[in-house]
């Protein structure tokens, strides 16, 4: 039962474009949500999160957006840079809970 | 500051033996929380401690034993090896169970159970 999903695996893009990271989630008790990077050979490490009072957090060249009627985040990247080639893990977590449950991740290729 | 650091890096187990997975951090962290990320398979909560002498259950326990004698020390247990326990380990840890409290993890144990 997974309660993070992230439907794609892998996604591929040009240098300079946008990048878009999706989530989706099922548990409506989840009201906070982060996504972590994580390269080969080294644990991940954190880059954005948001509460689930704001539809939209903003940090730098990543903005993260929140769709609590869908069940829907997403994290979008612009522009895109070869540094930002990695593995992308949505997490999400109750209120008043320990546990952060984490997705499987998309691996991100940014293309010269 | 050396943040939260796993010993070993790899390591390589026969079916059947036991082996403790060390876990340290030095930020005076409260809360520590093992994963498991197989291939494909995104990071899966073993157990987790909200302090010393606590420990809990996360999605995916059996197999494993946990203890927490003091704040920076939270290794990991297992006691007769199997080959479904092939993975990569990753030890975290946070300040507080505030909502939003960024994780800081660990580089990670590969283990191979053959």
């Amino acid at each position: 039962d997974q309660q993070v999903k992230q439907n794609s695996p892998s996604l591929s893009v040009q240098e300079g474009r946008i990048s878009i990271l999706n989530c989706d989630y099922t548990n409506s008790m989840f009201d906070y949500f982060l996504w972590y990077k994580k390269y080969p050979a080294e644990g991940p490490t954190f880059l954005i999160s948001i509460s689930s009072i704001k539809d939209k957090n903003e940090d730098g060249r990543f903005t993260v957006f929140l769709n609590k009627s869908a069940k829907h985040l997403s994290l979008h990247i612009v522009p895109s840079q070869p540094g930002d080639s990695a593995v992308y893990f949505c997490a999400a977590s109750p209120n008043r809970d320990d546990k952060i449950i984490f997705g499987k991740g998309t691996r991100l290729h940014i293309l010269p | 500051n050396a943040g939260v650091t796993q010993t070993p890096k790899f390591r390589i187990l026969k079916i059947g033996q036991s082996m403790t997975l060390q876990c340290a951090q030095d930020m005076n962290h409260n809360y520590m929380y093992w994963y498991r990320q197989d291939p494909g398979m995104g990071l899966k909560l073993i157990y987790y401690s909200v302090g010393a002498g606590i420990t809990d259950k996360g999605e995916v326990p059996n197999g494993y034993n946990v203890s927490r004698s003091t704040t920076e020390d939270f290794p990991l247990r297992l006691e007769l090896a199997a080959p479904s326990q092939t993975s990569v380990y990753f030890c975290a840890s946070r300040l507080t169970g505030a909502v939003g409290e960024k994780l800081f993890f660990g580089s990670g144990t590969q283990l191979s159970v053959l």
